[in-house]
């Protein structure tokens, strides 16, 4: 069955940086895009970054551009999103999902969390 | 962009209906698509192309289309079905936008 592992989350100070890894296992990793949402503490749910299969094209929600990157290594069936400048509003729980012909968010991990503070 | 509208909250009892509905005039040309969310849990996918159930979600679950709205229904609510739910939609221009969500509460 299809598995999303989030990891990389924890504590940082406004204007640091981490990378969010999701390993995929399941599907044929090489084959489908994948994208990064978030939810703020008290919030609701805000696309944040998407990529193509085979990592060609990126696109990020305003509020990140320039600040995150997202990337994938398909050899090792995993997907990243390295943030940096990270600011007061970057803290979420952050979800790596999996798209599909049929759904934009088939499968979703269970999300890391992020926290930025001083 | 747009924004998709969803009310806050819906509380039913259990064994009632719950509708959860959602809108935008978008919803007219694009598929809109469920998502359920429980603490600490992977979000889930229950409802896709507006009236597509995902295989392993039951069968009270069930969506519907009309002009700018569509709505989630819930037959038969149970406990477990108390979650937070999102609806959400494609934009043209390769972006994706949710709603607001809608708290599910089943007294």
């Amino acid at each position: 069955q299809v598995q999303l592992v989030e990891s990389g989350g924890g504590v940082v100070q406004p204007g640091g940086s981490l990378r969010l890894s999701c390993v995929a296992s399941g599907f044929t990793f090489n084959n489908y895009g994948m994208h990064w949402v978030r939810r703020a503490p008290g919030k609701g749910l805000q696309w944040v970054t998407f990529i193509r299969f085979d990592g060609s094209k990126k696109y990020y929600t305003d509020s990140v551009k320039g600040r995150f990157t997202i990337s994938r290594d398909n050899s090792k069936n995993t997907l990243y999103l390295q943030m940096n400048r990270l600011r007061p509003e970057d803290t979420a729980v952050y979800y790596c999902a999996k798209d599909s012909a049929e759904a934009e968010f088939e499968y979703w991990g269970q999300g890391t969390r992020v926290t930025v503070s001083a | 962009s747009y924004e998709l509208t969803q009310p806050p909250s819906v509380s039913v009892s259990p064994g009632q209906t719950a509708r959860i509905t959602c809108s935008a005039d978008v919803l007219a040309k694009q598929y809109a698509f469920w998502y359920q969310l429980k603490p600490g849990q992977a979000p889930v996918l229950v409802m896709y192309k507006d009236t597509e159930r995902p295989s392993g979600i039951p069968e009270r679950f069930s969506g519907s289309s009309s002009g700018t709205t569509v709505t989630l229904t819930i037959s038969g609510v149970q406990a477990e079905d108390e979650a937070d739910y999102y609806c959400q939609s494609p934009d043209n221009s390769a972006l994706w936008v949710f709603g607001g969500g809608t708290k599910l509460t089943v007294l």
